[in-house]
């Protein structure tokens, strides 16, 4: 199975913020790596696919950037609704798996 | 609007089959285009993939899960459902269906989910 790590696991930011949150496989998985946000008692929703394509309706201060082992989604400026946890993803092969979250709350 | 709707019991008993089914509503199960999958959560913990299917009834599961989960799809319905057998405390969890892009196995529409709680 890929394995997929995160870090940091929860960092505390204030609204304007620029947030940077890493992912990284235990193996290479090209560009095969999506983003979803998820809020307390909601079903993820998908932010970014293919590591660095912006799902449609998804706001222009999420960007992802990466390939291979090492992934990064950023928050520019952090909005008071991001606040949430977010999880990679690898779509390079089966099983699918996902990362443990990394939880971004208020400071 | 694609919409997704979990349905099937809250509470088990150690040792049932969990059964699960989900609606789409907006779109169809016969595309193509997609897979739909099935994901769990545990209280307060990550996400898990338990398998997906295509419209054509061609599962795959995760192999942890896979000796006892069965996926299946019915176009007539516009369902696909899920069954867990002999649960555990441990199958404790929001389950969630999802559609699934084929090309890059990304989760696009969610279900809201439906906790099931295993207790004796």
């Amino acid at each position: 199975d890929i394995q997929m790590t995160q870090s940091p696991s929860s960092l505390s930011a204030s609204v304007g913020d620029r947030v940077t949150i890493t992912c990284r496989a235990s193996q290479s998985i090209s560009s095969y790596l999506n983003w979803y946000q998820q809020k307390p008692g909601k079903a993820p929703k998908l932010l970014i696919y293919a590591a660095s394509s912006l799902q449609i309706g998804v706001p222009s201060r999420f960007s992802g950037s990466g390939s291979g082992t090492d992934f990064t989604l950023t928050i520019s400026s952090l909005q008071p609704e991001d606040f949430a946890t977010y999880f990679c993803q690898q779509g390079y092969g089966t099983p699918l798996t996902f990362g443990p979250g990394t939880k971004v709350d208020i400071k | 609007q694609l919409q997704l709707q979990e349905s099937g019991p809250r509470l088990m008993k150690p040792s049932e089959t969990l059964s699960l089914t989900c609606t789409v509503s907006g779109g169809s199960v016969s595309s193509s285009t997609y897979y739909w999958g099935w994901i769990r959560q545990p209280p307060g913990k990550g996400l898990e993939w338990i398998g997906s299917i295509y419209y054509s009834g061609s599962p795959y599961y995760n192999p942890s899960l896979k000796s006892r989960v069965t996926i299946s799809v019915d176009t007539s319905k516009n369902q696909f459902s899920l069954k867990l057998s002999s649960v555990a405390a441990a199958d404790t969890a929001v389950y969630y269906c999802a559609r699934q892009y084929s090309g890059s196995f990304l989760f696009d529409y969610w279900g809201q989910g439906t906790l099931v709680t295993v207790s004796s």
